[in-house]
């Protein structure tokens, strides 16, 4: 089963916009991770977040993470045609490496 | 990062029957992961295989519905058993990084008739 939800489920923006897409989980976890699926292929690693951060930068992507809530959001700055995609969220627990995806969020930005 | 392949890319299988995926990767690995992602759904983890043991299979899925082989460091295989089209799904193999993340295959899209 999934560990949390995403929202949206769905996001339309234009290009040159930021986007942004929320992740619940509901268990306690070693870390946060988010992964990009570009149309039903293999999942790409975006960015991994520890339980101890609360913010992360990588390129225009900037990933926050709030324990007490147990919620994640993933912020896409200034994005591109080539951001479309399935963005999907992904926890880890203790010591083990087995991940659980959240639901999903398909981003199109528009040209 | 490792590069991951898997065959077939996609396969049409008849019910009944069963299909064999194989996935390969370009350095030594010691935990790989198979997942199963149904039509328009996320990712479900449906083992874990490694080498010199047997899988660990998660909540809902048994070995003889998905048995898997991991012969070596390099090589997995999954195997889906007496199809139904409820099976029809994109199958993907996986590998630990040197942390927690995870680097995937392209993925096996199998529609069953």
């Amino acid at each position: 089963s999934q560990q949390g939800e995403e929202d949206p489920q769905a996001l339309s923006i234009q290009e040159g916009e930021n986007a942004t897409m929320n992740c619940s989980y509901k268990t306690s976890i070693n870390n946060l991770q988010w992964y990009r699926q570009n149309s039903g292929r293999g999942l790409v690693h975006l960015i991994l977040i520890r339980s101890n951060e609360r913010e992360k930068h990588s390129g225009r992507l900037r990933v926050t993470l709030d324990t007490s809530k147990k919620s994640s959001s993933l912020l896409i700055t200034a994005s591109r045609a080539a951001d479309t995609a399935s963005y999907f969220c992904a926890t880890a627990a203790g010591s083990a490496r087995q991940l659980t995806f959240g639901s999903g969020t398909q981003l199109t930005v528009l040209p | 990062s490792a590069v991951i392949s898997q065959k077939p890319s996609r396969d049409i299988c008849q019910r009944g029957t069963s299909l064999t995926i194989q996935c390969q990767v370009d350095s030594q690995v010691t935990m790989m992961f198979w997942y199963r992602q149904q039509p328009g759904q996320s990712l479900t983890l449906i083992a874990t295989a490694n080498q010199g043991s047997e899988a660990t299979y998660e909540s809902g899925f048994v070995i003889d519905k998905f048995p898997i082989s991991r012969p070596n460091l390099t090589f997995s295989t999954l195997t889906v058993s007496n199809m139904s089209p409820e099976d029809s799904s994109i199958y993907l193999c996986s590998v630990g990084g040197g942390g927690y993340e995870q680097y995937f295959g392209p993925g096996t899209r199998l529609t069953v008739t």
